[in-house]
């Protein structure tokens, strides 16, 4: 148990729909790191989130958005949902420390999204 | 830009039997380097991780060496057991100016089955 929840574990959408997904942190840790995990594939970085800001941002469309919050839970949004949007969506937590930088990423159990 | 490679699976062996997975990568800086399992229908579970050349991971039996020579970290277990069935996935993480970690880099996973 790593101590980052996602919630919901799994959601049914279809195409054109929007769709939020939530994430809260481990204890101790500010920053969130969203990754998407297509079938058989490794995650792929979607964005970070550090402070309430984006923080780094992998390839993904403008319609992949996110928000952190300040007691650093995070939330992903995706608007204008595409069938190859199905997927599993984690979240990953880890502490950023002024002169350490980040410390190692742990993950939450992810939500998996089908789009119909 | 970076990458990461692995050996592709799936993997079949013996209980007892010895595990290797290879992964090498490719990076312009100085990455971290981690190995994560996936358990059926969980997230990603951090198994080692080493920081700089020459290191060793180790945790639950499973070894991996950071080379930098041949920029590989080829994950090792001298005797698997039917538990260790999952998806191993090895992944980097760039340092950033400040010596901040990036976001992580996945290969493509190895699935593992470990037969009685």
């Amino acid at each position: 148990e790593t101590g980052v929840t996602q919630s919901p574990t799994h959601l049914i959408k279809t195409r054109g729909q929007q769709v939020t997904l939530r994430c809260s942190s481990q204890s101790g840790h500010n920053t969130v790191s969203w990754y998407q995990q297509a079938l058989g594939q490794g995650p792929q970085f979607i964005f970070q989130y550090y402070r309430e800001e984006e923080n780094g941002r992998g390839n993904f469309p403008p319609r992949f958005s996110g928000l952190q919050f300040p007691n650093y839970s995070s939330e992903l949004n995706v608007n204008a949902l595409e069938l190859d949007d199905s997927a599993l969506y984690l979240c990953a937590s880890s502490s950023r420390l002024a002169g350490r930088g980040q410390e190692t990423q742990y993950f939450g159990p992810g939500t998996r999204l089908l789009v119909l | 830009g970076d990458s990461v490679t692995q050996m592709e699976g799936p993997v079949t062996l013996s209980e007892e039997a010895f595990l290797t997975i290879n992964c090498t990568y490719t990076a312009t800086g100085y990455p971290s380097l981690f190995w994560y399992v996936q358990y059926p229908g969980e997230g990603l579970q951090l198994l080692l991780k080493a920081t700089k050349a020459d290191d060793k991971g180790s945790n639950k039996g499973f070894e991996a060496t950071y080379r930098k020579e041949t920029t590989s970290f080829h994950l090792e277990k001298g005797s698997v057991q039917v538990s260790d069935s999952a998806v191993y996935f090895c992944a980097l993480s760039d340092q950033m100016d400040g010596g901040s970690q990036g976001n992580l880099i996945f290969g493509k996973g190895t699935k593992l089955s470990v037969k009685p």
